[in-house]
This record gives structure tokens, sequence and C-alpha cells, in this order.
């Protein structure tokens, strides 16, 4: 059974990090592309970054870009997102999916339950 | 970018009865090369992740019950429910993968 479970998020300071990890288990990871969604309150659901299942291609949305990373770690079947120079407006559950797809370029199969992240001062 | 619209914003259906969403891009999501529309269907209840119906805009995933059914292409598209369940209500999002991956506002979908 697919299972992907995220942690690390919470309450951070506007200019703040926090780094998300996503644990995942029933699949063999470093063959799927990994993605990070994201959805504020009261708006929709937004694409944040992704990775290759390689780990060697990384896209993030611009609206997060020079201040989020995304990466993993396949020998701990990890995803990760670093997230630096946090706005309020980054507020919001962050769900870990899994590609469905041939490449980066995908629907998603499986979704973690989602983490939130709060940025206030 | 590509916009993705839905409608309506929230139906309610008789049980046993069909209901039907519209999608819209904002370009085509249809790949020339592969004759394929990179478009995706889900399903929300409170509390739970997305869940996915749908993909390459007509393929039911594994486990689907087959009363939901997609269709359309290039820019137009539709998720139906044949026979409405109680356990269908949720609200329906549709997602390019075309380009830059973005998501629809969401339909809801209530019991009459």
């Amino acid at each position: 059974e697919v299972q992907l479970l995220e942690s690390g998020g919470g309450l951070a300071q506007p200019g703040g990090s926090l780094r998300l990890s996503c644990a995942a288990s029933g699949f063999t990871f470093s063959s799927y592309d990994m993605t990070w969604v994201r959805q504020a309150p009261g708006k929709g659901l937004e694409w944040v970054s992704v990775i290759s299942g390689s780990g060697l291609i990384t896209y993030h949305a611009d609206t997060v870009k020079g201040r989020f990373t995304i990466s993993r770690d396949n020998s701990k079947n990890t995803l990760y997102l670093q997230m630096n120079s946090l706005r309020a407006e980054d507020t919001a559950v962050y769900y870990c999916a899994k590609g469905g797809g041939p490449d980066s370029s995908s629907w998603y199969d499986y979704w973690g339950q989602g983490i939130l992240v709060t940025v206030s001062p | 970018d590509i916009v993705m619209t839905q409608s309506p914003d929230s139906l309610a259906v008789s049980l046993g009865e069909r209901a039907t969403i519209n999608c819209k891009s904002s370009q085509s999501v249809l790949y020339s090369s592969n004759n394929k529309n990179y478009l995706a269907w889900y399903q929300r209840k409170p509390g739970q992740p997305p869940k996915l119906l749908i993909y390459w805009a007509s393929t039911r995933e594994s486990g689907v019950p087959d009363r939901f059914s997609g269709s359309g292409s290039g820019t137009d598209f539709t998720l139906t429910i044949s026979s409405l369940q109680a356990e269908d209500v949720a609200v329906y999002y549709c997602q390019q993968y075309y380009s830059t991956p973005s998501f629809g506002p969401g339909t809801k979908v209530d019991i009459k």
C-alpha cells in the first residue's frame, strides 16, 4: 500500500525557514517524480515544485522560485521541501504527491494527508 | 501559464441522477505528437487529500467506479457521474499537466 506522510510543518515567522519532509513507502520511490502541492486558506490547489526520480531535475513555481528548494533522498525514501524567506502568503496546507505518469508533467495518483504551514509574526 | 476554469461552482443532484461538471483550459492541452489530452480529474472529500479519478482526460484510474467518466478534447472537458451516490458528495477538480501544472477552482457536488 502506497503511503506518503508529511512532517515538519508548523508556525514560522515572516522571513523564517522550515523544512518539510515526506516519508514514502509501498512503491519504488526512486522510480517516480514527486511533487509538492499547496492549498492556502480559502484558495485553490497550487502546484509548488517537482523533482525527478533521480533528483537531478527540479522545477519550482514562480511564486516560490529562489526561496524554496525541493530535494529527495532515495536511500531514505524521503522527499523534502526547504522553505526559506517565508511570507504570509506561503501559509497553506502542503501536500506531497506521487507522479502517476511517465515524466515530470503528470497527474498525481497518491497524495499525503497534508501538513499545515503558518507564517505569522 | 494555462488557466483552468470550472462550471458550475456547485450543483445539487438527486440520488441516482446524472451530474455533469465542465472544465475549460485557457489553451489547448492536446499534445499533437501523441494525440493525448493532458488533463486529470480529482475528487476531494472533507478532511482528505484529493483522490485521482481520471487521467489522459478519459482514462479511469484503477478502482474508480465506472459511473465516473471523462470526456472532451483540446480546451473543453467534462466529468460525468452517471448515477450519483451518497458517497460522491465532494469537490471535484480538474488539472492540466500539459505545461506547468494548474488546477481548476473546484466544483462542489451535493445531494438534492
